[in-house]
């Protein structure tokens, strides 16, 4: 599968605990993006990279948050201090650098704190 | 501030017939327009794109329109299939800036048999 990936699919946390999620975007992407969605809404961005380079973020992104991708491939994402506010679908999704159009989605990481 | 509005949180439609999913935005620098589909538990998938210098682009069952003017965009479905059931969303970015794409809430479509 060359798609985006995403790792957990689901996350149960108690509030206060921290997680982190991984996003594998596609190999030859060089942009990649985190967005959130709630009930009803649309993804909401939070954040993205060109390469390794975190270019903006995010009013959304408050600072327990917390993105990263080290060598310009995957990506991961904490929340530091789960609030029952941050439960959420947490989608990834990926795009080459030029096209500026086509963002590829990965199949999220749903995320309830209890 | 919702910058991509979709007015309409669902549509039905019988099968056959023509869908029309309608997206309105705010931002004048908006200048290429998208269209997701979502099924639930997938993340959403590319369906069709439209750039302002354009005002319709076709591919296969779905057109998009774009009203410049109105700040207007909207998706047909012809014929309307039962597996289009999903949920739309409308997306709209700038190019030369940061290409990050702004979603509308998005439209449910149900497609009846």
């Amino acid at each position: 599968d060359t798609g985006v990936s995403q790792d957990p699919r689901h996350k149960i946390t108690k509030r206060g605990q921290n997680v982190t999620f991984r996003c594998d975007p596609i190999s030859e992407h060089n942009r990649l993006y985190w967005y959130r969605q709630t009930l009803g809404q649309g993804p909401e961005f939070l954040t993205y990279f060109q390469n390794e380079a975190q270019l903006e973020k995010s009013r959304l992104l408050s600072d327990r948050f917390s993105a990263e991708r080290p060598k310009g491939s995957f990506s991961t994402l904490e929340i530091q201090r789960t609030e029952q506010g941050d439960s959420a679908m947490y989608l990834c999704a990926s795009s080459l650098l030029g096209t500026g159009d086509r963002a590829f989605f990965g199949q999220g990481t749903r995320l309830t704190v209890v | 501030d919702q910058q991509v509005k979709q007015n309409s949180p669902s549509l039905s439609v019988q099968e056959g017939r023509i869908s029309i999913l309608n997206c309105d935005y705010t931002n004048s620098m908006f200048d290429y327009f998208l269209w997701y589909k979502k099924y639930p538990a997938e993340g959403p998938t590319f369906l069709i794109s439209i750039s302002s210098i354009k005002d319709k682009n076709e591919d296969g069952r779905f057109t998009v329109f774009l009203n410049k003017s109105a700040k207007h965009l909207s998706l047909h479905i012809v014929p309307s299939q039962p597996g289009d059931s999903a949920v739309y969303f409308c997306a709209a970015t700038r190019s030369g800036g940061s290409y990050i794409p702004t979603f509308g809430r998005g439209t449910s479509l149900i497609v009846h048999p």
